[in-house]
């Protein structure tokens, strides 16, 4: 049971650059979310999603897209990555984003992103 | 959701201890309060959560006050391993719902 896994760990791109950040999850979790972290910040939501094909955003959205194909993935994507997009970013998954549900979130490692 | 209070750092010597406290004056009554915690450089871990009454797993107890406008986070033999971020968070009860981090507090946990 790998829990989350978010790939690449670290990445460098130049100002413009397109990425995508891979997150996916075998706990057959509904929901599953994208956060940014900042030297000194808490973490901001991004985009989330509460099933497949269902995504919505979150605190923080301009710059980045997601799409919800399937239960396990869900992918981050930058389509002209700026300076400001430097971040830290984590994927977490919940068994439901319903409040009955324990709200325990599950994180990933993280992907620390730099634009130059 | 309601905004919480945190004190920015902490410290507790190793062995004791580690009560870290919560504000959150405006919960209201569907709100539960949840802890995480993120150790350096990983991502954030699950403590405990509560809507009103005392919890306690066995990571730590959830002391919540009869008003619910304030809570504390109980490690009860505090390690150098729990040194740690820890983020006190309120969430509604009804629908969907995420969580929302704030800046949290910074416990240090010393020999």
């Amino acid at each position: 049971n790998a829990g989350v896994t978010q790939t690449p760990k670290f990445q460098v791109l130049k100002t413009g650059q397109s990425m995508t950040l891979q997150c996916a999850q075998d706990m057959n979790h509904e929901y599953m979310s994208w956060y940014r972290q900042d030297p000194g910040m808490g973490l901001r939501l991004i985009h989330y999603s509460v099933g497949a094909g269902i995504t919505d955003q979150g605190e923080v959205p301009n710059g980045y897209n997601v799409s919800r194909s399937t239960t396990e993935d869900f992918p981050l994507r930058l389509l002209s990555a700026a300076p400001s997009q430097t971040s830290v970013y984590f994927c977490a998954s919940s068994y439901s984003a319903r409040v009955s549900d324990t709200g325990e979130l599950f994180f990933g490692e993280g992907s620390r992103l730099t634009v130059l | 959701d309601a905004k919480t209070t945190q004190p920015t750092s902490m410290d507790c010597a190793e062995g004791r201890a580690a009560n870290l406290p919560c504000n959150h004056s405006t919960i209201s009554g569907n709100e539960y309060v949840y802890w995480y915690r993120q150790i350096h450089s990983q991502g954030p871990q699950y403590i405990i959560h509560g809507l009103k009454n005392n919890e306690t797993n066995e990571m730590a107890s959830l002391i919540i006050t009869e008003d619910r406008k304030s809570s504390t986070l109980i490690l009860p033999h505090a390690t150098l391993r729990d040194t740690a971020v820890y983020y006190c968070i309120v969430r509604a009860y009804s629908g969907y719902s995420t969580l929302t981090f704030g800046k949290g507090t910074m416990l240090l946990v010393s020999p």
